[in-house]
């Protein structure tokens, strides 16, 4: 089984650039999530959704946006982007109540 | 304000010695508690969940407990293996009406060496 796949794995962009990283769960769950992670940071939540059709704001949502047109994908778009965004981006799914989070392999960004 | 810390930072030990995790919380209110290991370059993955009326759980060499009262957990590693070396991070699940948060402590880096 897949379950959470992300793309692209790493990318370099340079700053003021758009750029969507892309996310695909096959479990159908309902709910989803981006994180970032920084060193000294631990994860932070960017945006979830629920399910298909609402997304939410997390801690640290600016200069970010997401879509749920659908159960599997969430992409996570960089409108323009800047340096303060390099980072290693996590999508998550989960299922139920048990709040069990699974994980991504992560894409590295590099804004330069 | 709901906090996850854990400690230590970062931990260096050698290959076949014990060690011990420490995460702290004040989150109310409590649903869960999860430890996820996540290795170098991976994405995290669930160890163990630990709910209010659990004291001790075992996945392996791993050993989480809880202390409901004192708002603390723990992860202890028996016979740490070089593939123990990951960040450890703990999540704590905190339910109510309005839905449920997950609040992040910021890891523990633990490294084994031969």
């Amino acid at each position: 089984t897949a379950g959470i796949t992300q793309a692209p794995t790493s990318q370099i962009l340079a700053a003021g650039r758009s750029m969507t990283l892309r996310c695909t769960q096959d479990m159908r769950h309902n709910a989803m999530y981006w994180y970032r992670q920084d060193l000294g940071l631990g994860l932070r939540l960017i945006h979830y959704s629920n399910t298909a059709g609402t997304t939410g704001k997390g801690e640290v949502p600016d200069g970010y946006s997401v879509s749920r047109a659908n159960t599997d994908d969430f992409p996570l778009t960089l409108a323009s982007a800047v340096p303060s965004q390099t980072s290693v981006y996590f999508c998550a799914s989960s299922a139920g109540n048990t709040g069990e989070l699974f994980f991504g392999e992560g894409s590295r960004l590099t804004v330069l | 304000k709901n906090q996850v810390e854990q400690s230590p930072q970062s931990l260096i030990i050698l290959e076949g010695k014990n060690c011990t995790l420490q995460c702290n919380y004040t989150v109310s209110p409590f649903s869960n508690l999860r430890w996820y290991k996540q290795d170098t370059g991976r994405g995290p993955v669930s160890l163990t969940i630990m709910t209010f009326s659990e004291n001790t759980k075992s996945n392996g060499r791993y050993t989480a407990t809880l202390d409901a009262d004192t708002k603390q957990s723990s992860l202890h590693i028996t016979a740490s293996q070089l593939s123990d070396s990951a960040s450890y991070i703990c999540v704590v699940s905190a339910s109510s009406q309005a839905g449920t948060a997950l609040i992040f402590g910021k890891g523990t880096t633990l490294s084994v060496s031969s």
